[in-house]
């Protein structure tokens, strides 16, 4: 079975300060990682994901993660944050099966101070 | 191309009574998931569909159903509603060509009262 991990419920910052998004996983087999962003009252919406390759992703708005296998982690980052960017994220986690669920994590709110 | 629409977007229901949420996925996809967010909870997976056949089911009770059509549009059924049953409910699809790009509706905010 798999988990997810998201250490930190919420995360404050100042508007163009560096953030980080924490996010473990614990999986016996391989698996794909996404992280989703949730603007209030809205669906999910895909920031990135990792399928294989590069171990540093690219994502939309400026965002990207690292995935570490030693490390089980995915931690998501992005150096400047804007007022926009408040929303809730969260990490997820996908078996290599086109009949796999996706599982996610409880969920990080970031909360952007001007 | 169009996106995963979702309707309604918003419902009020009575505890014991039935429901039905509507999902049309994005075109060319044929696999359609559902998953239930509870208030400040991640999204949790009730089943997926594949070709109009249920092949995946998380830890929901029976009184959760579905179906998808060949279209691969899908409802989701909710039989007795209980007050716990209260949360967006989300619809996503995909496809063997999408490389696992899951693709989200907006969601339909249930209200059971």
């Amino acid at each position: 079975a798999q988990s997810v991990t998201q250490l930190d419920s919420q995360v404050p910052v100042f508007e163009e300060a560096p953030v980080e998004l924490r996010c473990n996983y614990s999986s016996s087999v391989s698996v794909y990682l996404f992280w989703y962003v949730q603007y209030p009252n809205q669906g999910l919406q895909l920031l990135l994901k990792y399928l294989s390759g590069s171990t540093l992703v690219k994502g939309i708005n400026g965002f990207e993660a690292e995935f570490n296998k030693s490390q089980t982690s995915f931690h998501l980052r992005k150096p400047s944050v804007h007022i926009s960017d408040t929303a809730e994220y969260f990490c997820a986690v996908t078996r290599y099966s086109s009949a796999s669920k996706i599982i996610f994590g409880s969920g990080t709110r970031l909360s952007i101070r001007p | 191309e169009t996106g995963v629409t979702q309707s309604p977007t918003h419902l009020i229901k009575t505890r014991g009574q039935q429901v039905t949420l509507r999902c049309s996925s994005q075109s060319g996809h044929n696999t359609v998931s559902w998953y239930q967010q509870a208030l400040g909870q991640g999204p949790q997976f009730i089943f997926q569909y594949y070709r109009e056949e249920e092949n995946g089911r998380g830890n929901f009770p029976p009184r959760f159903s579905g179906l998808q059509f060949p279209n691969y549009s899908s409802e989701l059924n909710v039989n007795a509603l209980e007050l716990d049953d209260s949360a967006l409910y989300l619809c996503a699809s995909s496809s063997e060509q999408a490389d696992y790009g899951y693709t989200f509706g907006s969601g339909t905010r249930l209200t059971v009262v």
